[in-house]
């Protein structure tokens, strides 16, 4: 059964500092999913990674992929108020299941 | 233009009544989703369709069941509605033939069953 686990849970940093976001899962996948989530909000799609070595960027955020170690990470560099969030990793199954982790709420401080 | 809408956004109501979401896309997406995010915050998938063929069940009572008339549409009945179904539950679609396969998510419907 593919089980995704993403740390931390809970993230609060200050205004131009740099952290990564973890997600790992149990089992092989071939798409590995990231979104942002704002409270009340819905969910929006943010990167898709497909295969081993994937790096996307947008803006601030950075993603990348490695399918041996079974791991991804999201990269915030300089981090600003505006992206204060939930950020939820899912990953695609072999059963077309989609798995997502339990998010990182992250609070950046002003 | 909505890409993924549902309703309604917002529904109350009592235990043991019977009620639906109705869910719609027009990305022309051949999948669509239904998922429950509980109080924690937490995301479940629900069900999924392609192309009006259920190609996951999940463990869900079987008081909740997916309808999907045509491919842009998937609504939710959920019969004898318990205090455990509050939650929010959000639609989405994606297009898992060829890409690119994220989903696209609906605006959420808030249940809280009283």
């Amino acid at each position: 059964e593919l089980k995704v686990e993403q740390n931390p849970l809970f993230l609060s940093m200050q205004e131009g500092k740099n952290y990564t976001i973890y997600c790992n899962y149990s089992t092989t996948s071939d798409r590995l999913y990231w979104y942002r989530q704002d409270p009340g909000k819905s969910l929006e799609s943010l990167f898709v990674l497909l295969s081993n070595g994937a790096v996307k960027q947008e803006g601030r955020l950075m993603a990348s992929l490695d399918t041996k170690a079974r791991l991804s990470t999201l990269h915030i560099t300089a981090a600003v108020h505006d992206l204060s969030a939930t950020y939820f990793c899912a990953v695609d199954g072999r059963d077309d299941k989609i798995i997502f982790g339990k998010g990182t709420r992250l609070h950046i401080l002003p | 233009d909505t890409a993924v809408s549902q309703t309604p956004k917002y529904l109350v109501t009592q235990m043991g009544n019977d009620k639906s979401i109705k869910c719609e896309q027009n990305l022309g997406h051949d999948t669509m989703y239904w998922y429950k995010q509980d109080s924690k915050k937490f995301l479940k998938i629900m069900f999924s369709y392609n192309n009006k063929e259920l190609i996951i069940n999940e463990t869900v009572p079987n008081r909740f069941s997916p309808k999907s008339p045509d491919k842009a549409h998937l609504n939710l009945h959920i019969n004898s509605l318990e205090l455990g179904d509050s939650a929010v539950y959000f639609c989405a679609s994606s297009q898992k033939r060829q890409g690119p396969y994220e989903q696209y998510f609906g605006p959420g419907t808030r249940l809280t069953v009283t």
